[in-house]
Order: structure tokens, then C-alpha cells, then sequence
């Protein structure tokens, strides 16, 4: 049972342009988000989060929007650059439970 | 600055033979995780610990059992290998979230690659 799915296994893009990852989830507890990145042969590493008291949140070129009423969020990367190809996870956690439910990720290509 | 370091990355095992996964962390975190991750699929918690001497089950704890002596080590142990524990192994440990200013994310060493014939 994914409480977290990522529909998009892949996604490509051009350099320079938005990338727009996407992710739902499935249990209405969830209150805190997040974007993780993975290359490969290494583990993956904290992209940016949200709380579930926010909508919006933004750290330099990645911001992740959240739709409560959705079960929906999203992250964007602007500009994209080649160094952000990877597979990024969606990540989601209930009230401070000690558990974080992830999506299958998506593998993000960006193109030169 | 180490953060979360796994031995070994890579492994080889016949069905039947136990072997242990060894995870170290240097960043005096509380809560120390378990992962595995399939070809295509997110990572499913096998343990976790939020202390020493403490450890609970996570998704997937069935074949695996693990330990935390000290604040530093959580290491996994496979008894008896199946062909269907092949999988990558991802440790990882965390602080207690307490404000927006602490994000509580998981820190995540590089992997084990475990392949059971």
C-alpha cells in the first residue's frame, strides 16, 4: 500500500528550463514533506520540506508547493542545470512519527 | 566530518548464510533508521531506533534484526539470507525536530549492495 506515489518515473528537460516533479499522497495525517535527491551509488541527501502549515516554500532555485486539499504536491527547479539530474524521492511523515514514507522516486534528465 | 558511514557496500551471499550490516554515525543523533530499497521502488523502513536500547520494527522487519548499544552504531543483522533480501541497504539517522529551524531530515549514508544466490 504506496501512502506516497510518484507517477512519473522519468522526467527530461532542457537546460535552463523548469523542472516540475511531481507527488501524492494517499493519508491525510501526513504534516511534513520532503524532497529528496539521489544519485547513483550514493545515498540520497535533503533536498528541501514543508510543513503542512505552509503551502509554499523556497530555497534558492527549489521550491515545493503543497496542496493539502489535493493530497498533492510538487517541486520545482528553475533554472534546471545538467547537475541536477538524478532520481529525486517524495518523502511525507505524520505528526512527528518516526517513520518517513517514501514515493518511488523520479529520475530526472537534464538535458545540455 | 564522516556523518553516516556503512559497511560494506557491497556483498555477496549464499541462502542460508547470516551476515550484519554495520552503521556508524558521528553527528549524535538520536534516531537511527534501516532502509532497503528495491529496483524501482521507494525505500521501505526495516528498523529504527530513537535511542540506545531502544528499537522498534518498521514496514518490512521480517528476516532482520538489529541493535543499538551505543548512541553511534545500529547495526543490521540477516540470519538466515534469502534470494529475496537482495536489495540496497540505506542507514540513516536524524535529530529530533523541533522547530522549522531543524528539519529533522534523514541523513543517509551511500548504501550496501547485498545480493543473496
Amino acid at each position: 500500500d504506496q501512502q506516497v506515489k510518484q507517477n512519473s518515473p522519468s522526467l527530461s528537460v532542457q537546460e535552463g528550463r523548469i523542472s516540475i516533479l511531481n507527488c501524492d499522497y494517499t493519508n491525510s495525517m501526513f504534516d511534513y514533506f520532503l524532497w529528496y535527491k539521489k544519485y547513483p551509488a550514493e545515498g540520497p541527501t535533503f533536498l528541501i520540506s514543508i510543513s503542512s502549515i505552509k503551502d509554499k516554500n523556497e530555497d534558492g532555485r527549489f521550491t515545493v508547493f503543497l496542496n493539502k486539499s489535493a493530497k498533492h504536491l510538487s517541486l520545482h527547479i528553475v533554472p534546471s542545470q545538467p547537475g541536477d539530474s538524478a532520481v529525486y524521492f517524495c518523502a511525507a511523515s505524520e505528526g512527528g512519527a518516526n517513520n518517513l514514507f517514501f514515493g518511488t522516486g523520479t529520475r530526472l534528465t537534464v538535458i545540455p | 566530518n564522516a556523518g553516516v558511514t556503512q559497511t560494506p557496500k557491497f556483498r555477496i551471499l549464499k541462502i542460508g548464510q547470516s551476515m550484519t550490516l554495520q552503521c556508524t554515525q558521528d553527528m549524535n543523533h538520536n534516531y537511527m533508521y534501516w532502509y532497503r530499497q528495491d529496483p524501482g521502488m521507494g525505500l521501505k523502513l526495516i528498523y529504527y531506533s530513537v535511542g540506545a536500547g531502544i528499537t522498534d520494527k518498521g514496514e518490512v522487519p521480517n528476516g532482520y534484526n538489529v541493535s543499538r548499544s551505543t548512541t553511534e552504531d545500529f547495526p543490521l543483522r540477516l540470519e538466515l539470507a534469502a534470494p529475496s533480501q537482495t536489495s540496497v541497504y540505506f542507514c540513516a539517522s536524524r535529530a529530533l525536530r523541533t522547530d522549522e529551524r531543524n528539519t529533522g531530515e534523514l541523513f543517509f549514508g551511500e548504501g550496501s549492495r547485498l545480493t543473496v544466490l
